[in-house]
């Protein structure tokens, strides 16, 4: 069973940087897996920020950044602001049709 | 503009049936490939199924495999899921999604509660 791991919540000021990973219970995430991040704040559908690790969806700020660090895969926010404050979801691609989700990262922005 | 709405969703006793669906606008569902995905309340987001292309494949998380069923209807431009036998554990937000071209989802309906209780 392919489990994707993802911190359960993490902090950054308004201004400051902060990272996510996504990681792979056995094993490393590569460009293979295509990466991808959604943002969802309570009560809304996931929209799609960054997808192929690191090719940004129309109409999100270049603030948002991903990557592959190490094993995993990043996303990178850098001069977060309030509305920033969401759930993100890692997604892999791990063959034809089939993916699977981390549990998601709660971000507060204070 | 791209639009999906889900409907169907519910309260259902356990071992009961429910058919969601999906109607799209903005694009054709000829030749997209279209997904499920559920959040269970308070949880992360979890790939049901997907079809591929033009119904050539369908693919299901091992968890709903034999009792869900996704299909297409190209009449009505919208996509469906038939669920049997519900158990507690498919409790959640059911949205439909579409998939990129890039092995990710680039739209995403609203979602749809389904609740299974006695």
């Amino acid at each position: 069973q392919t489990v994707v791991t993802q911190e359960p919540s993490l902090s950054v000021s308004p201004g400051g940087t902060v990272t996510l990973t996504c990681g792979l219970s056995s094993g490393s995430v590569s460009t293979g897996s295509g990466p991808s991040w959604y943002q969802q704040t309570p009560g809304q559908a996931p929209r799609t920020l960054i997808y192929l690790t690191n090719t940004r969806s129309s109409g999100v700020p270049d603030r948002f950044s991903g990557s592959i660090l190490g094993n995993r895969a990043a996303l990178t926010i850098t001069g977060a602001q309030a509305d920033d404050e969401a759930d993100y979801h890692c997604g892999l691609y791990l063959a034809t049709g089939i993916w699977v989700f981390g549990g998601g990262t709660r971000l507060t922005v204070l | 503009e791209v639009q999906m709405v889900e409907s169907g969703g519910g309260l259902v006793q356990p071992g009961g049936s429910l058919r969601l669906s999906c109607a799209v606008s903005g694009f054709s569902l000829r030749g997209p490939w279209m997904s499920w995905v559920r959040q269970a309340p308070g949880k992360g987001l979890e790939w049901v199924a997907t079809i591929v292309g033009d119904v050539s494949e369908k693919k299901y998380v091992d968890s709903v495999k034999g009792r869900f069923v996704i299909s297409k209807d190209y009449a009505k431009n919208s996509v469906s899921l038939q669920m049997d036998s519900l158990t507690a554990e498919d409790t959640a937000m059911y949205f439909c999604a579409k998939v990129s071209t890039k092995s990710s989802f680039d739209y995403w309906g609203q979602g749809i509660l389904v609740t299974v209780s006695s």
